[in-house]
């Protein structure tokens, strides 16, 4: 049964330090998402890579968030420097995106607590 | 831009009690549509997905049709157990292009025994 895995499962962190949170998509999906959820702002995207390469990161705050995918079995999040406004539960989803064809399969999620 | 309306919850029914969660959208084109569930502390699952006007998702005894006249992607169930107890979200893709999610707010589903 393929999983989207994410690590770490919560990470607890003071302001100031670099979080970097990982994303291994299922095997043979194209497309990754990173979606942030909050109580205020429900769930919101940040960032979505096809084939690797980064198509929408309108959702990021740019000064402080980056997004990338090295290889195919692997995405990262980073965060520096990191803000208390930052706490918040942070899932990777990966699809294949074909034609009409894009569902998108979630992790289980990074909670990010920022003290 | 795209959007998806949830009716607000949380919603309390007895178990075996019937369960309708609204949901309508607004979207360019045609969009696919979505039924996600989250239970506590975990990632959203995949609930239910229709692509086109009147198909009709379903699984797990839930159920929504794609109605493009009246916009809505409402979610029933024709009788809940506790074990359903989660959060429901509405959401869309567009279809074309841009193929990330626009989610509802959630409706909280509370089933009690």
């Amino acid at each position: 049964d393929a999983r989207v895995t994410q690590t770490p499962r919560h990470k607890v962190t003071e302001m100031g330090q670099e979080v970097t949170m990982r994303c291994q998509p299922i095997l043979g999906h194209n497309t990754v998402f990173w979606y942030r959820q909050t109580m205020m702002q429900g769930l919101e995207l940040l960032a979505y890579f096809r084939n690797r390469a980064p198509l929408d990161d309108s959702g990021m705050p740019k000064d402080r968030f980056s997004a990338e995918m090295p290889d195919a079995t692997l995405a990262t999040l980073k965060i520096q420097p990191s803000e208390p406004r930052d706490s918040a539960v942070y899932f990777c989803a990966s699809g294949l995106v074909l034609g009409q064809q894009d569902t998108q399969y979630f992790g289980p999620g990074t909670r990010l607590t920022v003290l | 831009g795209d959007s998806v309306t949830q009716m607000e919850g949380p919603v309390t029914l007895s178990e075996e009690a019937f369960l309708t969660i609204n949901c309508t959208y607004t979207a360019t084109g045609y969009p696919s549509l979505f039924w996600y569930v989250q239970y506590p502390g975990e990632g959203l699952q995949l609930l239910l997905k229709a692509t086109k006007a009147d198909d009709k998702g379903s699984n797990k005894g839930f159920e929504a049709t794609y109605r493009k006249e009246t916009t809505s992607f409402h979610l029933e169930k024709g009788s809940v157990q506790v074990s359903d107890s989660a959060v429901y979200f509405c959401a869309l893709s567009a279809g074309t292009g841009r193929r990330a999610l626009t989610f509802g707010s959630g409706t909280r589903l509370q089933v009690q025994p």
